[in-house]
């Protein structure tokens, strides 16, 4: 529908996994973000990639590894997470790394035991 | 560091009732968006407002940025069924990163 797709768009993963998700824009945007979302909080920003350069880590663990191989893909790759970790993780894009009308994903609904 | 406050955080109506959601930051904003997410859904975009004291109008919602460029509110005239959802603000700040408010759960009875 906005030509943002995520997978897997649910993930259960145990404390002492390694798993990635993945991010795909079909729209020739030049800058991808990832965001988490938790119940009743703010959306948080936690990387930006522009022409496949980082340019935003908003002070995420290092459990999370972000990669960003070409503009039209994202991963987010997720090693020895705590059970706080669980919430909605969100990809968007933009025309570029601006922050102006970002198109989200569907999301991925992860949880951690 | 910035803040982005939006009230209220829930509202029930009854169809056809008016709604209205605010949004203030703690800094001067260069540009404020707004965006939707209906429940089990993602956040959609639906506007950008740049100019200081700028309205802008989407059927029947009314969008307003405050003459100091800090505040902003989301009104919708005679609410529907279809307009359930969270309706979130994003501040931008000069020179900044967008940091969103945590959202207005909007719910309307029928």
């Amino acid at each position: 529908e906005t030509g943002v797709t995520q997978t897997p768009r649910h993930l259960v993963m145990g404390m002492t996994n390694k798993k990635s998700l993945k991010c795909e824009q079909h729209l020739g945007h030049n800058a991808m973000y990832w965001y988490k979302q938790s119940a009743k909080k703010p959306l948080e920003l936690m990387f930006v990639y522009n022409f496949k350069e980082q340019t935003e880590n908003n002070s995420v663990p290092s459990r999370f590894s972000p990669e960003c191989p070409n503009s039209s893909h994202l991963f987010l790759h997720l090693h020895t997470l705590q059970p706080e970790d669980s919430a909605l993780y969100l990809c968007a894009s933009s025309q570029d790394g601006s922050y102006n009308e970002q198109f989200f994903g569907p999301g991925t609904r992860l949880t951690v035991l | 560091g910035q803040q982005v406050m939006q009230i209220p955080q829930y509202q029930h109506v009854q169809e056809g009732e008016d709604f209205t959601t605010y949004c203030n930051s703690s800094t001067t904003l260069s540009n404020i968006q707004w965006y939707k997410q209906r429940p089990g859904g993602h956040p959609v975009f639906l506007i950008q407002l740049v100019k200081s004291g700028e309205v802008k109008k989407q059927k029947r919602l009314t969008f307003q940025f405050g003459e100091a460029k800090k505040n902003s509110s989301l009104h919708i005239t005679a609410t529907q069924t279809t307009d359930v959802g969270t309706y979130f603000c994003a501040g931008m700040e000069y020179g900044n990163k967008l940091v969103f408010g945590a959202g207005t759960i909007l719910r309307v009875k029928s």
